[in-house]
């Protein structure tokens, strides 16, 4: 079964670093989405993107993140200057004709 | 803006013994609602969803919601847990006019042996 995938599984850097986070989508996938998780919270909404731009961000998603897709499978999430309330798990998401949402296992970012 | 409530962060039950978690939402004109699983170090995995038809919805695991509309409430149960069941629920509510749900603050179901 087709599934989404994320790396790295766990990702920690200091503050100010600058952070990539990879997804690769369902492959026939044309929706791509990005959510956070601050521990024990809940998922928040980051970012989606279609057609090689993005069609919707929240308020957290300001001038810190920046997504890209560099290829046909790749999705990533940039972080330029990491600050210690980035720490989360960050999950990637696809959807596809039946707009279910396909989530990746997540990326569990810490800022030290 | 849409807004789900989970009214509880933590449901402990004990195995064999049925669970209800609790979601409502605010109304709208048409949603889509649905129940997310997330194991413990693990992504959301999609338990069931309610996009339209039956509003008794049956899901994987042995899992099953029902939607009502005049109380917005999207509650899911299970007649019998086993203590795999033990993970973080959401609840996720998506209106017609937008492909990003929002999700709960998830409730915590705790199976005791």
């Amino acid at each position: 079964e087709p599934e989404v995938t994320q790396t790295p599984s766990h990702q920690v850097t200091q503050m100010g670093q600058e952070v990539i986070l990879r997804c690769v989508p369902i492959s026939n996938h044309l929706y791509f989405y990005w959510y956070r998780q601050i521990l024990g919270q809940k998922v928040e909404f980051l970012v989606s993107f279609y057609n090689n731009e993005i069609s919707e961000k929240s308020e957290i998603f300001d001038d810190q993140f920046s997504v890209e897709r560099p290829d046909g499978s790749n999705f990533t999430l940039k972080i330029r200057s990491t600050k210690l309330e980035d720490s989360a798990m960050y999950f990637c998401a696809s959807t596809g004709a039946t707009l279910e949402q396909f989530f990746g296992p997540g990326t569990r970012l810490t800022v030290l | 803006a849409q807004s789900v409530t989970q009214l509880d962060s933590q449901v402990p039950v004990f195995e064999e013994a049925p669970v209800e978690l609790r979601c409502n939402y605010s109304s709208s004109v048409s949603v889509y609602l649905f129940w997310y699983v997330q194991y413990p170090n693990q992504g959301l995995q999609l338990l069931l969803k309610y996009l339209s038809g039956s509003t008794l919805v049956k899901g994987i695991n042995g899992f099953e919601a029902e939607f009502n509309k005049s109380q917005t409430s999207f509650h899911l149960r299970k007649p019998s847990v086993h203590i795999s069941d033990t993970a973080e629920y959401f609840c996720a509510v998506r209106t017609g006019g937008s492909y990003i749900p929002t999700f709960g603050r998830g409730t915590s179901l705790i199976v005791h042996p």
